[in-house]
């Protein structure tokens, strides 16, 4: 069945260092998520990417979408500590129109 | 005022019990869900519902059986509770088929 490996599973940084979460699939997807969850909250809707090769900037936050579309990365500039949480990827297959969260990347930020 | 509101909060119950988790979205979206969140934080779908319509039953034990009784409440019935059953459950909705989810702030289920 469809996969999305996420990649680093965990990323400690200095604060002021930059970030970046890698998302594959196994399958071409139609539209890629990205979602943020603090510790002990729930998981925040960040951005939905479509189109191939797609980037999308929220301030310190770049989102990028293979020209294949079967991957993507979320890049986070100059960390703070308020980016400290996990970021999930979602894809949604093309063939069976189905969301699969990666497994999420969890970064630790020092001050 | 809450998007998409669940209750309880945290539930702690002994095995072999039956306990439900609602939830109610007062957004006006048409899909509702159930994403179960295991200890590696790794969020699998439960179940989906359209307007009060299942559509979306991926392989979770008959014991759970979720409730869709109008458009804007799904509600989660799970009996015979078992140690495994331990997890954060997240009810979530969405407007249309291509947008993001909002995600309830989850219900922290213990099994002892």
């Amino acid at each position: 069945g469809q996969q999305v490996m996420q990649i680093p599973q965990y990323q400690h940084v200095q604060e002021g260092e930059d970030f970046t979460t890698y998302c594959n699939s196994s399958t071409t997807l139609s539209n890629i998520q990205w979602y943020k969850q603090r510790p002990g909250g729930h998981p925040v809707f960040l951005i939905q990417l479509v189109k191939s090769g797609e980037v999308k900037k929220q301030k310190r936050l770049t989102f990028q979408f293979g020209e294949a579309k079967k991957n993507s990365s979320l890049h986070i500039t100059a960390t703070q500590t308020t980016d400290v949480g996990t970021y999930f990827c979602a894809g949604r297959s093309s063939n069976t129109g189905k969301l699969i969260f990666g497994q999420g990347t969890t970064l630790q930020v020092k001050p | 005022d809450t998007a998409v509101s669940q209750t309880p909060k945290y539930l702690v119950t002994q095995m072999g019990n039956d306990k439900s988790i609602k939830c109610e979205q007062n957004l006006g979206h048409d899909t509702m869900y159930w994403y179960k969140q295991d200890s590696k934080k790794f969020l699998k779908i439960m179940f989906s519902y359209n307007n009060k319509e299942l559509i979306i039953n991926e392989t979770v034990p008959n014991r759970f059986s979720p409730k869709s009784p109008d458009k804007a409440h799904l509600n989660l019935h799970i009996n015979s509770l078992e140690l495994g059953d331990s997890a954060v459950y997240f009810c979530a909705s969405r407007p249309g088929t291509e947008n993001g989810y909002t995600f309830g702030s989850g219900t922290r289920l213990t099994v002892v």
